[in-house]
């Protein structure tokens, strides 16, 4: 099938184990998170939000943490499994206005049986 | 199904030809955007209606590209005389209200347009 992309960074990852993946945001005033998940041939789809006035927050197998003093995101997914496999996608949001998500580049998770 | 539709999904078109895409949003959502997917990038974003109007449309490349969405449901992305780095995936993406702050957008499966 095609790709969604091609050099991006992967992570390979056992069936059952944890996975982590890193994000790097750019603008000090973004206010509100968000992780995507995009499968081959398909749109974004929402997995979890945080806003800045959090550190953490969990979903059913994922958590994400965000670490504003050093603009870093994080996904955590729990006991992964081969339907995790697809790229995943940090964006952010602005404090001000209407809010256009600005995306990260991207981790493409690889999860073998 | 709910969700946001897009069509055509794939569209060759040769360089110089005029394109139109379509997105229909989720009924009843009055925010819509249109955003750009580079092979290999996050999406990038293009433009953001408000039912009819549209807000912001700093993200279009060019004057090559326009959008319109008349009656604040159905919208339509136009790119006049495609050219070559035109070639990506438009993705639409709907949310229920006025974009504000913290809300979901939910995004259809995009329309891969190839310019040879």
């Amino acid at each position: 099938g095609e790709s969604v992309g091609l050099h991006l960074p992967t992570l390979s990852v056992q069936e059952g184990d944890n996975s982590i993946i890193n994000c790097a945001y750019s603008n000090s005033a973004s206010d509100y998170f968000i992780w995507y998940k995009q499968e081959s041939g398909k749109g974004p789809q929402f997995i979890i939000d945080i806003r800045s006035n959090m550190d953490k927050r969990q979903g059913q197998r994922v958590t994400v943490l965000l670490n504003k003093t050093v603009k870093h995101l994080s996904l955590q997914i729990a006991a992964t499994q081969p339907g995790d496999s697809a790229v995943y996608f940090c964006a952010e949001k602005g404090n001000t206005g209407f809010q256009k998500l600005v995306f990260g580049t991207g981790t493409r998770l690889l999860v073998s049986p | 199904g709910a969700g946001v539709s897009q069509s055509p999904r794939y569209k060759v078109a040769k360089r110089g030809q005029d394109v139109a895409l379509r997105c229909d949003p989720i009924s009843g959502h009055v925010s819509l955007f249109w955003y750009q997917q580079a092979l290999g990038q996050g999406p990038e974003f293009l433009t953001y209606f408000q039912n009819e109007a549209q807000l912001d449309k700093s993200g279009l490349p060019s004057d090559r590209f326009f959008a319109e969405r008349p009656e604040g449901s159905v919208s339509t992305l136009k790119i006049q005389r495609t050219q070559q780095e035109d070639s990506a995936v438009y993705l639409c993406a709907s949310s229920l209200g006025s974009g504000l702050a913290r809300e979901t957008q939910y995004f259809g499966p995009g329309t891969r347009l190839l310019v040879l």
